[in-house]
């Protein structure tokens, strides 16, 4: 299972938008709605920030949001903030009954 | 509060064992669906694996790469979770984390053990 495809870095400023794409095939992102989004801060364990596409868990801003369109999904985060700055990764159940993740983006935020 | 707390990390040579544990706390363990992902240094995530509950049927399913080397196992009289870690090549190098499983994700994880698999 080859790991989705994600930018390696994107950049903001303080304040603007940015979306992180997630592209996979229709055997793992296509085909289900099991695709859910993590922020790692350095020496830090991944934190859950959306899960089934676009469902944000209890305690994670609503400048946070998923979504996605055929094999590929997407997080946007909008008015940025320092404290986003992180490395996000996106992953997607798969048909051989699997997980895979993306290879990760880092966020500069300016 | 949910917590998770592994343990067991260290340095082994290749081909060697190592038994990883994850403690539980602050939900009903029994219930839920665990998992372990892998970082190797500097590099992305990994899914090393799933176990369902009992009640789900206890079964377990593994990432490719340590398919029939790893085997994960559980018990509920401990809340611990377990990573059973056979034949070990350097490419095992990593933190292991546990996470808790929801609804194709994994919402809760642990802070990480380093596993070293060097000569």
């Amino acid at each position: 299972q080859s790991a989705l495809t994600q930018p390696a870095s994107v950049s903001g400023s303080p304040g603007q938008s940015i979306t992180i794409s997630c592209t996979g095939t229709s055997s793992d992102v296509g085909g289900y709605n099991y695709v859910s989004w993590y922020q790692q801060h350095p020496g830090k364990a991944p934190k859950l920030m959306i899960y089934d596409v676009s469902n944000r868990p209890s305690g994670v801003s609503n400048r946070f949001s998923g979504s996605k369109s055929g094999n590929t999904a997407s997080l946007t985060i909008s008015g940025l903030q320092a404290e986003d700055e992180a490395d996000y990764y996106c992953s997607s159940y798969t048909s051989s009954t699997t997980w895979v993740f993306g290879g990760g983006t880092k966020l500069n935020v300016l | 509060e949910v917590q998770l707390v592994e343990s067991g990390g260290g340095l082994v040579k290749p081909g060697g064992s190592l038994r990883l544990s994850c403690a539980a706390s602050g939900f009903t363990f029994s219930n839920a669906w665990m998992s372990w992902v892998r970082q190797a240094p500097g590099k992305g995530l990994e899914w090393v694996g799933r176990i369902k509950s009992k009640t789900g049927g206890g079964t377990t399913d593994y990432a490719a790469p340590v398919k029939g080397r790893f085997t994960i196992s559980r018990d509920d009289s401990k809340n611990t979770l377990y990573l059973q870690m056979n034949s070990l090549k350097t490419e095992d190098t990593a933190v292991y984390y546990c996470a808790t499983y929801r609804s194709g994700s994994f919402d809760y994880w642990g802070q990480g053990t380093l596993v070293t698999v060097s000569s």
